[in-house]
């Protein structure tokens, strides 16, 4: 078990430049999430896949945020045309979909907007 | 929807005394619960979960939580904290289809900062 591993782990980019982050989550899970966290807060869910099929997102992810996992297994959050609100860490979990498996989160992607 | 509210931001505390840190959720179905536990710059650290079963579940270091489902409480427990138990932990709720299958998203509350003093 080599644990949710995502990458890069900061960002630092300029207000309106595009950024991308992976995810690879533990190998045998098929449910895979993406969570936002800002300073002080608990993590906010974005959205969720099973397999390669995305079933729910949040209203928080606006139509500049897009998250895509091709083949079932790593999945890309990209966010286009970054604002100053943006700036988060941005956490991705794993879990096998079934009701006694937690999820298990990685280390997180801090982005940071100038 | 569901919601999770604790209730203190921020608790110091005394080497080997002990800690209460309180969560309270509201839904309208059924819920499973979960503390997680986050070291500063890293993911987050499934600490418990209560599913069903026995109301009080504990974890391998010494944290106990118990599931009083009149008072929609999941408090968090621990009878002698050590420096090391020094983190932020969170409170989250997922709920839970007929069947059992999780609807997926956990719902956290803010977080409270627990900090051990020697």
């Amino acid at each position: 078990d080599t644990g949710v591993s995502q990458n890069p782990r900061h960002k630092i980019t300029k207000r309106g430049q595009n950024v991308t982050f992976r995810c690879d989550p533990i190998s045998e899970h098929n449910r895979l999430y993406w969570y936002r966290q800002t300073l002080g807060q608990g993590p906010e869910f974005l959205t969720y896949f099973q397999n390669e099929a995305q079933l729910e997102k949040s209203r928080l992810l606006s139509d500049r945020f897009s998250a895509e996992r091709p083949k079932g297994s790593f999945s890309t959050l990209e966010i286009q045309r970054t604002e100053q609100g943006d700036s988060a860490m941005y956490l991705c979990a794993s879990s096998q979909g079934q009701v006694s498996q937690p999820q298990h989160f990685g280390d997180g992607t801090r982005l940071s907007i100038l | 929807a569901q919601s999770v509210t604790q209730l203190d931001s921020q608790v110091p505390v005394f080497e080997e005394a002990p800690v209460e840190l309180r969560c309270n959720y509201s839904s309208s179905v059924s819920v499973y619960l979960f503390w997680y536990v986050q070291y500063p710059n890293q993911g987050l650290q499934l600490l418990l979960k209560y599913l069903s079963g026995s109301t009080l579940v504990e974890s391998i270091n010494g944290f106990e939580a118990e599931f009083n489902k009149s008072q929609t409480s999941f408090h968090l427990r621990k009878p002698s904290v050590h420096i090391s138990d020094t983190a932020e932990y969170f409170c989250a709720v997922s709920r839970y289809r007929a069947g059992g299958t999780s609807y997926g998203k956990l719902t956290f509350g803010q977080g409270t900062i627990l900090t051990v003093h020697p």
